[in-house]
């Protein structure tokens, strides 16, 4: 299996453009998180789909803020419009039950 | 609400030597506790996973430890080498099979040689 593929690698946009991250989770996970990482705040949180149904987004810092899972291989997390402070990586994970967390490489994420 | 927290938040050994990263939680009703290694501008890779059950977990030179009823585990890396140099985070699963993992901040570990 190749892992969790996140696309792209690298994002540098300007402030008010829209943003979209994607994520292919392994196949046959049933869950799937998105979390931000800063320096200030280490990983955070940001939504996560358990068998694609949205569970918990309170971590989504704002209504710019978008994630989606149309079906069980590929997730997208929107901002519109972006912010500067919205720069971090973010990162996608799937799981299966009860087993460990598979992380995807990150995308980093510049607005300026 | 469950909080993790990581010390010391960095680290400096030289090669050769035993180590031991701390974490610990504030809820012990957790569900299995993951430590993860990140080199800068990396992802993130699994190195142990301990269930709610186990006591510990070995790989190579790696083991870690979970005391749920204090809210404790420790990573103990043995004769460490440069290649060992990355941050360490410890993440804990609250409760159910299904829910996200809280995660500390790290301690960044340098191994000298």
């Amino acid at each position: 299996d190749a892992g969790v593929i996140q696309s792209p690698r690298h994002e540098v946009t300007e402030m008010g453009q829209e943003v979209t991250l994607r994520c292919k989770p392994i196949s046959g996970h049933n869950s799937l998180f998105w979390y931000r990482q800063t320096m200030m705040r280490g990983l955070e949180l940001l939504i996560y789909f358990n068998n694609n149904v949205p569970i918990d987004d309170s971590g989504m810092p704002e209504d710019r803020f978008s994630a989606k899972m149309p079906n069980a291989s590929f997730s997208t997390l929107k901002i519109q419009p972006s912010e500067p402070r919205d720069s971090a990586v973010y990162f996608c994970a799937s799981r299966w039950g009860a087993g460990g967390y598979t992380f995807g490489s990150g995308t980093r994420l510049t607005v300026v | 609400k469950q909080e993790v927290t990581q010390i010391p938040a960095a680290l400096s050994v030289p090669e050769g030597e035993n180590l031991v990263l701390n974490c610990s939680f504030t809820d012990s009703a957790i569900y299995n506790l993951q430590w993860f290694r990140q080199d800068p501008g990396k992802g993130l890779t699994s190195l142990l996973l301990i269930q709610s059950s186990q006591r510990e977990q070995t790989s190579g030179r790696l083991n870690a430890s979970l005391d749920k009823s204090s809210g404790r585990s420790t990573l103990y890396i043995a004769a460490s080498q440069p290649g060992d140099s990355a941050t360490y985070l410890c993440a804990v699963n609250h409760r159910g099979g299904n829910t996200p993992l809280v995660f500390g901040k790290g301690t960044r570990l340098s191994v000298i040689a």
